[in-house]
């Protein structure tokens, strides 16, 4: 058990339509990172959060991406006027202390019709 | 910005043989080093990692890695293969920026 928790594991979807995803941590994570990871890719840096400062995003997160860890603990992930071309996993993963490895969740398959 | 390469994006090897997966990596500052292991609709688990001690890291599941900073190089070997390691292996590096950068992945397949 990483400890890492992510909810759904999959989503279907119209396009158009707005996704939400959730990433849980337990509470000794205090950096958590999204990234997303195409089919024969490795995951691609999203944005990652310092408790519950969101302390960068990567150009990959336009405009229709939106993250928050509001009370530093779960955070979410929000895809707006989603497109075919967001299906993909999103990889949730959370670094403890000054821990340099980072634990990650089962992911979120989106598929986007 | 940090880059790892991971050379060859399948690797076939017989059950019991030699596996060898490699990485090499881009850093201007001493890096942390980490090789993960992800098998179909998971996430990544942590196989084994390198946080400037030894140079030769021994990790889960039989798994190893040498640190060779004149190589910039995080290579992981097995010295004997098993069916259940057929999985997708990333190589990461991290440094004090805490962002971690992922290569791109091998595929292993481990031939009965």
């Amino acid at each position: 058990d990483t400890g890492v928790s992510q909810d759904p594991r999959h989503k279907i979807t119209k396009r158009g339509q707005n996704v939400t995803f959730r990433c849980d941590p337990i509470s000794e994570h205090n950096r958590l990172y999204w990234y997303r990871q195409t089919l024969g890719q490795g995951p691609e840096f999203l944005t990652y959060f310092q408790n519950e400062a969101q302390l960068e995003k990567s150009r990959l997160l336009s405009d229709r991406f939106s993250a928050e860890r509001p009370k530093g603990s779960f955070s979410t992930l929000e895809i707006q006027r989603t497109e075919q071309g967001d299906s993909a996993m999103y990889l949730c993963g959370a670094t403890r202390g000054l821990e340099a490895i980072q634990y990650f969740g089962a992911g979120t398959r989106l598929s986007v019709l | 910005a940090q880059s790892v390469t991971q050379l060859g994006s399948h690797v076939s090897v017989s059950e019991g043989a030699l596996v060898l997966l490699r990485c090499n990596y881009s850093s201007s500052v001493p890096p942390y080093l980490f090789w993960y292991v992800q098998y179909p609709n998971q996430g990544l688990q942590l196989l084994l990692k390198y946080t400037s001690a030894a140079t030769l890291v021994k990790g889960i599941n039989g798994f190893e890695a040498e640190f060779k900073k004149s190589e910039t190089s995080f290579h992981l070997t097995k010295p004997s293969a098993h069916m259940s390691d057929a999985a997708e292996y990333f190589c990461a590096v991290s440094d004090t920026s805490n962002q971690f950068y992922f290569g791109t992945g091998t595929s292993l397949t481990v031939i009965p």
